[in-house]
């Protein structure tokens, strides 16, 4: 089955320390990995995205994931966290569902507390 | 600017009633997606379009239907036949190209009274 793992429901980080927050997938073929953030009572926003080419991607906000294919991961990082950087994260990978047409597969997110 | 607009933003159903939740985007986009979010579960999709007058059944297609009569427009009706409608509804759209991100809306909250 084609799918995303996250590990850890909840990462806690302080402030200015670097912050990680990891995912891994299975799925057949090359993977297309994207990484969202959602704050409270609103939609998910786009950080970043893997699709070929160099394996760490750089993102919004500051942010940045490393695709590992040995390890098949894609972990999400950023070197100096801020308060503000508290939200629910979510990895996706794209999935095959048939009929030519892909979707995105979710992990079921991880709450990231900054904490001051 | 351009984005996805979720109308209400909080809705409240009865016992036995179908109601429709509204998602329309000015990014002229031809694919359309809905979610549904329950805490600790992720997204789970619910259905999605890839052009207009045509869509298909996601993950957890029971108890609900979507209509695609207009690019923009993409409603969601949570019929009488969901037991569990309570839940985060979120839309999303995307671009050309399966490389592209899915952009999403701010969501509607529905509740059982």
């Amino acid at each position: 089955a084609q799918s995303v793992a996250q590990p850890e429901d909840q990462v806690n980080v302080a402030e200015g320390n670097p912050l990680t927050v990891k995912c891994t997938y299975s799925v057949s073929g090359n993977p297309y990995l994207f990484w969202y953030v959602q704050y409270p009572n609103r939609g998910l926003q786009f950080l970043l995205k893997y699709i070929t080419g160099d394996n760490l991607v750089k993102g919004s906000y500051g942010f940045e994931a490393e695709f590992n294919k040995s390890q098949t991961s894609f972990h999400l990082k950023k070197p100096s966290a801020l308060v503000s950087d508290s939200a629910l994260y979510f990895c996706a990978v794209r999935t095959y569902s048939g009929a030519g047409s892909y979707q995105l597969t979710f992990g079921k997110g991880t709450k990231l507390s900054v904490i001051p | 600017d351009g984005g996805i607009t979720q109308s209400p933003k909080y809705l409240f159903r009865k016992e036995g009633q179908n109601v429709t939740l509204s998602c329309e985007q000015n990014l002229n986009h031809d694919a359309m997606y809905w979610y549904r979010q329950d805490p600790g579960q992720g997204l789970r999709l619910i259905y999605y379009s890839q052009i207009v007058n045509d869509f298909q059944k996601g993950d957890i297609a029971e108890g609900y239907s979507v209509s695609r009569e207009k690019k923009e427009s993409f409603p969601l009706t949570v019929t009488s036949a969901q037991k569990n409608p309570t839940a985060f509804y979120l839309c999303a759209s995307r671009g050309t190209g399966d490389n592209q991100p899915q952009h999403f809306g701010d969501g509607t909250r529905l509740s059982i009274l």
